[in-house]
């Protein structure tokens, strides 16, 4: 089945700094890459997401990229600031309209803005 | 906004007792997903449903698990015999029936704790 790894598990930054993280996949027919921001105690927030047939995606501060070849997604956050504190999780599956396709998630980054 | 909801939102329960955790998925939804996350630790599959039946299921989800929709709205998960490691927090998901629409929206999550 799917394996997704996540790296860093803990990053720290200044704000106005930007913050990368990365996530790794092993399924190729994998193809929708959500990303999800969950601050303590609470439900996880789709932020952004990506489909394998693009390969960046942008939002305001927020972009992802992903290289299928290398089965490999990154989020990236410019302009970091405390409210973006919180812990960060990837996810991988293999979508497809009329199947209920599972998540499979990352370990977590837990990304601290500091002042 | 139509949110996903969830009751209780803590649970407390003694060792082999049975709990039922409910969701309210987002009304127009057609897909729906229980997952866990045990504390500090990544979200993990258990169970996706469609067309009322069971999709697909995790290795967690054994025999003392069930899921029903027992009408319109709501959508249970029943753990028949709790253990101690069944504590956790339990995430309902939905994601709707439009063709290329592979969200999935988390609801506010049930603390579970075995005693």
């Amino acid at each position: 089945g799917e394996n997704v790894e996540q790296h860093p598990s803990t990053l720290s930054v200044q704000e106005g700094d930007s913050a990368v993280i990365k996530c790794t996949y092993s399924d190729s027919a994998s193809n929708y890459f959500p990303w999800y921001k969950q601050e303590l105690g609470k439900r996880p927030q789709l932020i952004i997401d990506i489909r394998s047939n693009v390969g960046e995606k942008k939002d305001q501060r927020i972009a992802v990229t992903l290289n299928k070849t290398a089965k490999h997604f990154s989020l990236h956050i410019t302009e970091t600031q405390p409210e973006d504190s919180a812990v960060y999780f990837c996810a991988a599956s293999k979508a497809d309209t009329g199947t209920a396709s599972k998540l499979t998630f990352g370990t977590g980054t837990r990304l601290q803005v500091t002042l | 906004e139509p949110e996903v909801t969830q009751t209780p939102s803590h649970q407390v329960t003694q060792m082999g007792q049975e709990v039922i955790l409910r969701c309210v998925p987002i009304s127009n939804h057609l897909y729906f997903y229980w997952y866990r996350q045990i504390l500090g630790q990544k979200v993990e599959f258990l169970v996706s449903f469609y067309n009322n039946e069971i999709s697909e299921k995790s290795e967690i989800f054994d025999d003392q698990f069930s899921v029903e929709r027992p009408d319109g709205s709501n959508f249970t998960l029943k753990i028949r015999s709790t253990k101690l490691e069944d504590s956790a927090m339990y995430f309902c998901a939905s994601r709707g029936g439009e063709t290329l629409l592979y969200e999935q929206y988390f609801g506010p999550g049930t603390r579970l704790t075995v005693t």
